[in-house]
């Protein structure tokens, strides 16, 4: 069966310092990979979603970057911390096909001070 | 500009009583609607809902979708403290890229 990893859980970063969460999916190949911010009060907002290893869509113009060095490995940057970064950050994957069902990470709780 | 909205934005019960949770939405070119369950952590999958008047079901569990009217509903019958949570519903269309346009969920707490 298919699982998904994040780390870390939790994070405490001071503004201006660089950020790094990784994501990992076991279980499948080729799947679509997705980064989702969670705010207190908002709904989930994609950030990025990659379809293959190096190929990345952004959707929110921001001071973060995704990478996906590898078929299962997703990763989310940045060089200098905002503290409108705090919040939840969420991975998924889901099959090839556009519109399957998203299954998600536990999740990255990022505080920026 | 696509649109979810989730009602009740919060809700108290009692163990045992019956809720329907609400969705709306304006998506164009509509595909698909999912539910999830959000506790502390990641939000798990219930339900996806493509076809009209279908209803799915999952243990006290279920749900329906009305595309004529642009909504959906999820039921929990029999209510338990385990079903406290966020429930939280998105939809997907192919003007919305590979991205699920999510609402920002029901809270659901389910007193003894």
């Amino acid at each position: 069966s298919q699982t998904i990893h994040q780390w870390p859980a939790t994070l405490v970063q001071p503004v201006g310092s660089p950020l790094s969460l990784e994501c990992t999916v076991e279980g499948t190949s080729n799947p679509n990979l997705y980064w989702y911010r969670q705010a207190a009060g908002r709904g989930l907002q994609l950030l990025f979603y990659s379809v293959g290893i190096g190929q990345i869509s952004s959707e929110v113009p921001q001071n973060l970057s995704a990478s996906r060095p590898q078929d299962r490995q997703f990763i989310l940057s940045s060089k200098k911390l905002l503290l409108s970064d705090s919040g939840f950050y969420l991975c998924a994957w889901s099959g090839q096909r556009r519109f399957e069902t998203q299954y998600f990470g536990p999740g990255t709780r990022l505080l920026v001070l | 500009e696509d649109k979810v909205v989730q009602s009740p934005l919060s809700l108290v019960v009692h163990e045992g009583d019956t809720v329907t949770l609400n969705c709306s939405y304006e998506v164009t070119n509509f595909r698909s609607l999912l539910w999830y369950k959000q506790e502390k952590k990641a939000p798990t999958f219930l339900f996806m809902l493509t076809s009209s008047g279908i209803e799915k079901k999952s243990g006290r569990l279920s749900s329906i979708l009305d595309k004529k009217e642009l909504f959906s509903i999820l039921n929990i019958t029999a209510t338990q403290t385990g079903d406290s949570a966020v429930y939280l519903c998105a939809v997907g269309g192919p003007n919305s890229g590979y991205a699920l346009n999510f609402g920002k969920g029901t809270s659901l707490l389910v007193t003894p």
